[in-house]
This record gives C-alpha cells, structure tokens and sequence, in this order.
C-alpha cells in the first residue's frame, strides 16, 4: 500500500482538461515538495512537475501542478492520445526519512 | 548530451547479491544526487536510495539493511549492490540523476529487469 493516494485511474476525450489528485500527511506533502512523473508503459519514468509546479525544460505548459496542504494534484489541459500513460506523485517523508510515491493513476484518452 | 545507460545480471538466485552499475556520460556528479528506484512487474515505483556527490547516502528503511549505494568517480559509474535477493526483488530497476535543492529525477537509465528465482 503506497504512502500517497491516487485515484487508480481516470478518463477523458482529447482536448478536455483533466486533473489527477495526490493526497497525503503532515510528514510527506504538508512539509515537502511534490513531483509528477508520466511513464508510458515499458518505458522509464519521465519527470513532468517538480517542487510542486515547476515545469522542467521541454515539459509542455499543458502540464501544470499544485499543492494545497496535504493534497497535490497534476492538470493536463488539451488532453493529447499521447498522454495517455502511468501518473505518479512522489513526496519526500519526513518520519521515513525516505521518498515515497503514490500507487500511481491510468490515465486513458477516450 | 547527457544521458544515463545502466548494466547489470538480470536473473539470479535467492540469497545472492544484485549489482547493478549506471555511468553518467556528458555531465560530471557534481551538484547532483544519483539514484535507484525500482517497479516491481506490474506495480509502482519504489525509491531504493540515493548518493550525493560527496557519497553521502540515504537509504529506504526497509531496504537499508541490504543495499550499498556508492559512487566510483574514476569511471563516472554510480552503482548499486543489494544482498541477499529474494522473489520480492525481482523488478525493474532504474538509476537517476536528482536535481539539488529538493528537485526531482530528470534524467532516467533505461531500467534493467532483474528477475530473482
């Protein structure tokens, strides 16, 4: 069972706007920074958001994230057949002393 | 460019030790932290542990009993070692290159599929 939780899936058309959410504790996201990566299936991950809405270089600005408390959560805008893959958050935990991920979300453009 | 490119056994027996190396090409350790994460066959991703450029290494709890992440700066190769394997470990293993000051992995490996029987 991962530390954070996401939904294990979601869907929509291209074009619409859909938002996978990320929830934590006190320990993970309420004190530390959240990442977003995007894994295709059979392919490594590939970072998308980084200290919880900084878009690295060459990550389209259809992406973008947010943190709200204990809560974090990846917008993708203009949804594309080629978004369709794995979503993971991930958050440092402070009582772990570790990085932890969320159990991922299936995202599917319909 | 810089990029990543990982090696190691991909199949080996209960109770014997994984090692796995990742070089860096294009881009030197300094400033970076260098690390493992794995996907077990159809699950998640799980963070294994990181070195930083001065070899200061944190390890997952559960994991920081059997694994030895280290750096070998001769060659610009980190590598990872994990004793005592079991079914458990059998996963796809990635290395990546964490940006400083609380960033994110930006820069994957390929991923090397280690199959424990």
């Amino acid at each position: 069972q991962s530390v954070l939780t996401q939904p294990p899936s979601a869907s929509a058309t291209p074009g619409q706007r859909v938002t996978i959410s990320c929830s934590g504790s006190r320990s993970d996201i309420g004190s530390n920074y959240v990442s977003w990566y995007q894994q295709v299936p059979g392919t490594a991950p590939k970072l998308l958001i980084q200290r919880n809405d900084q878009r690295p270089s060459g990550v389209p600005d259809r992406f973008s994230g947010s943190k709200s408390g204990t809560s974090a959560s990846l917008a993708i805008s203009g949804l594309r057949s080629e978004d369709e893959a794995d979503y993971y958050c991930a958050s440092w935990d402070d009582n772990l002393s570790a990085k932890v991920f969320g159990g991922g979300t299936r995202l599917t453009v319909l | 460019q810089v990029q990543l490119q990982q090696w190691g056994a991909g199949t080996l027996k209960t109770s014997e030790t994984l090692t796995l190396i990742c070089a860096v090409y294009g881009e030197s350790f300094s400033g970076y932290y260098w690390t493992w994460i794995r996907q077990a066959p159809g699950k998640g991703l799980e963070w294994i542990g990181e070195v930083d450029d001065e070899g200061t290494t944190h390890y997952h709890p559960s994991l920081k009993s059997r694994v030895i992440i280290s750096l070998d700066t001769s060659r610009n190769q980190f590598s990872l070692k994990l004793r005592s394997v079991a079914a458990a470990d059998t996963a796809q293993y990635y290395c990546a290159r964490r940006q400083p000051n609380w960033g994110a992995e930006d820069l994957w490996g390929q991923g090397t599929l280690v199959t424990v029987s």
